[in-house]
């Protein structure tokens, strides 16, 4: 069955400091994944896309990385903001033709000042 | 360049009543995805159409709803006789014409807050 896994639930940080968020997955066939951010009563924002055969992918203060041999991917945010709270949401597609999309669960990240 | 529109943004409905969803792509897409959110959930992939045609309903429930994507409007997802456990929100999300469709990037709208009481 086609799952993706996320690690923590939910994470409180201070302002200022780093953190790492987890996903894990088992989706065959790979085709990508994707990193989204996603605002309190808003829809998902992309904010990284990896293919096969790359390891790692940086957007600003944020650094995705995938290690398709074991299955996981983590999203490194630097010297978090407030604005930074937000549910980050791991999506792995499958390569083929069905529902080609399957999103985990979520971490719920605050920053508190 | 708009992004994806959705509407309403809220949507209360008593239950067996119908509710109408309706997304409007970004300019020049012509792919959309609807996905639901329970509370607490991540979301769930029900449907992906093309203009007039239904490429993937295999999230779709079976029975009470339905979706369609006209050559002219917008993309509406309609619930019929909606029960407490539609309540959601619920995503639309568009991409450009392709035939890599994962390859794409996928770009979501605010979403409608349904609430059936």
């Amino acid at each position: 069955k086609n799952q993706v896994e996320q690690s923590p639930q939910s994470l409180i940080i201070l302002e200022g400091k780093n953190c790492t968020l987890q996903c894990n997955y088992t989706v065959s066939p790979f085709s990508n994944l994707r990193w989204y951010k996603q605002d309190t009563g808003r829809g998902p924002v992309s904010l990284t896309i990896m293919t096969f055969s790359e390891n790692t992918k940086s957007n600003g203060r944020y650094t995705a990385t995938l290690d398709a041999d074991t299955k996981q991917s983590s999203l490194h945010i630097t010297a978090s903001q407030l604005s930074d709270s937000a549910s980050y949401i791991c999506v792995v597609s499958v390569n083929n033709y069905g529902q080609n999309f399957v999103f985990g669960p979520g971490t719920r990240l605050s920053v508190l000042p | 360049n708009a992004g994806v529109m959705q509407n309403p943004r809220h949507l209360v409905r008593r239950r067996g009543q119908e509710a109408r969803l309706r997304c409007s792509p970004m300019k020049g897409h012509s792919h959309v995805y609807w996905y639901r959110q329970l509370p607490e959930e991540g979301l769930k992939f029900m449907v992906y159409l093309q203009k007039e045609n239904i490429i993937d309903e295999s999230g779709m429930p079976k029975e009470r709803f339905s979706a369609e994507f006209p050559k002219e409007g917008p993309s509406i997802l309609r619930i019929q006789q909606v029960v407490r456990g539609d309540s959601a929100a619920y995503f639309c999300a568009s991409s450009p014409p392709g035939l890599a469709r994962t390859d794409y990037e996928q770009y979501f709208g605010p979403g409608t807050r349904l609430t059936v009481t």
